[in-house]
């Protein structure tokens, strides 16, 4: 089993602030996602990393692929109470399954 | 265009009994998955079906099986419910089997 663990698993932070989550394995992943989820809804891609070492930006989230492909971080600046939800990470193992993560839970305050 | 459609979005059963969830995928993909989510936890992978295939099965008892039809749409039917199986069960689509996932809203099952 490829267990992908989150840091922390909640998280409330005030309105402005900056934050970082990370999802570590033990296991090596060929890509690993990030989603967003929202209450009574699925979760939402916002980004895949590919190559080890790999960082995207989109708009003020920053996501960071581990040189050894094994952990990723993610880490929002000035957070907006838009950015409340749960954020999962999840890998991409073999039998086209992806591996999710246990969870960041945020909350903004405003 | 429709995103993924699941049915029903909250279903409650008694234990032992059996239920069958329905997903439409969206237009163009051949591919759906399910999921299982567990309040306070990440989705657990439990099928894979592309181009009406199984391609990919998680580590779920015999009691849960799927089945995808000639319109790419798919149900997943769970057997002898157990109290356990209380969970969002999650369906995505993608184009093809690696392609990016879409989710559906998911069914809310409580046995």
């Amino acid at each position: 089993t490829q267990l992908l663990e989150q840091s922390p698993q909640f998280l409330s932070i005030q309105e402005g602030e900056n934050l970082t989550v990370y999802c570590n394995s033990s296991s090596v992943f060929s890509s690993l996602q990030w989603y967003r989820q929202e209450p009574g809804e699925g979760p939402v891609l916002l980004v895949t990393v590919v190559t080890g070492g790999e960082v995207k930006k989109l708009k003020r989230l920053t996501f960071q692929f581990g040189d050894a492909r094994k952990d990723s971080s993610l880490h929002i600046t000035a957070a907006q109470t838009g950015d409340t939800g749960l954020y999962l990470c999840a890998g991409e193992g073999g039998a086209n399954n992806l591996f999710f993560g246990t969870g960041t839970r945020l909350t903004v305050i405003p | 265009d429709a995103g993924v459609t699941q049915s029903p979005t909250h279903l409650i059963k008694t234990r032992g009994q059996q239920v069958t969830l329905r997903c439409s995928p969206i237009s163009g993909h051949k591919s759906v998955s399910w999921y299982q989510q567990v309040l306070g936890q990440g989705p657990q992978f439990i099928f894979q079906y592309y181009e009406k295939e199984e391609r990919g099965r998680g580590n779920f008892p015999d009691r849960f099986s799927a089945r995808q039809f000639p319109n790419y749409s798919s149900e997943l039917n769970v057997n002898a419910l157990l109290l356990g199986d209380s969970a969002l069960y999650l369906c995505a689509s993608s184009r093809q089997g690696n392609s990016p996932l879409h989710f559906g809203n998911g069914t809310r099952l409580a046995v």
